[in-house]
């Protein structure tokens, strides 16, 4: 069972915002930096954000994220259809000493 | 490019073996945590554990500690996964990642396998 806790689904039509939280702890998301996949259907997760807020090369500013406290939050902006997937945040965990993800928010472009 | 390639798709019975690999590219791969992460059908992510190729460094979480090892060869790039009894609830989709090269505490994967298959059924 996984320490990060997300919405099991969003949903938005095409154009519009949507948000998705990831709540943790003060052993993870409280003290570490968070990242965000996304996981199109029957592909490999794909990293959208890193350092909480950072974009890979080649990531739209349409993607965005921050954190506050024991959360962290992804905006999505300008929602379109390919952005139908499966996302994911990720820390570590120092208690632990481990990776963990959030259990995963299905978005639906309506 | 950075690569991550894994091995192909398993069928085993239980209580059967198994090691599946994941063969990264470049002379960089000792630099850079490995990953494992396993995506049970229909469910999420889990992390499974993580190793570091330049000395063998291996932090396992709790859920998946004593039931896989985790083992790298840096001299050909690969890093396994590996059971020594198979059960049916292992059967899941299984993915290699490497992590940026930065504290664990600020763990990203930035690169990922296409994942291997793993069935186990009687």
């Amino acid at each position: 069972q996984s320490v990060l806790t997300q919405p099991p689904s969003v949903s938005a039509a095409p154009g519009q915002k949507v948000t998705i939280s990831c709540s943790g702890s003060s052993s993870n998301i409280g003290i570490n930096f968070v990242s965000w996949y996304q996981q199109l259907p029957g592909t490999a997760p794909k990293l959208l954000i890193y350092d909480n807020n950072n974009r890979p090369s080649g990531i739209p500013n349409r993607f965005s994220g921050s954190k506050s406290g024991t959360s962290a939050t992804l905006a999505i902006t300008g929602l379109q259809t390919g952005d139908e997937a499966d996302y994911y945040c990720g820390t570590w965990d120092t208690s632990l000493s481990a990776g963990v993800f959030g259990t995963g928010t299905k978005v639906t472009v309506l | 490019e950075v690569q991550l390639v894994q091995s192909g798709p398993e069928l085993k019975k239980p209580g059967e073996s198994l090691k599946i690999s994941c063969k990264g590219s470049g002379d960089s791969f000792s630099t850079y945590w490995i990953g494992w992460v396993r995506q049970m059908p229909g469910k999420g992510l889990e992390s499974m554990g993580i190793i570091y190729p330049g000395d063998s460094e291996t932090k396992y979480s709790p859920s998946f500690q004593g039931h896989v090892t985790i083992s790298v060869d840096k001299s050909t790039y690969t890093a396994y996964l590996q059971w020594s009894t198979l059960e049916a609830s292992d059967t899941a989709m299984y993915f290699c990642a490497r992590a940026k090269l930065v504290p664990l505490t600020k763990l990203a994967f930035d690169y990922w396998g296409q994942g291997t298959l793993v069935s186990v059924s009687s």
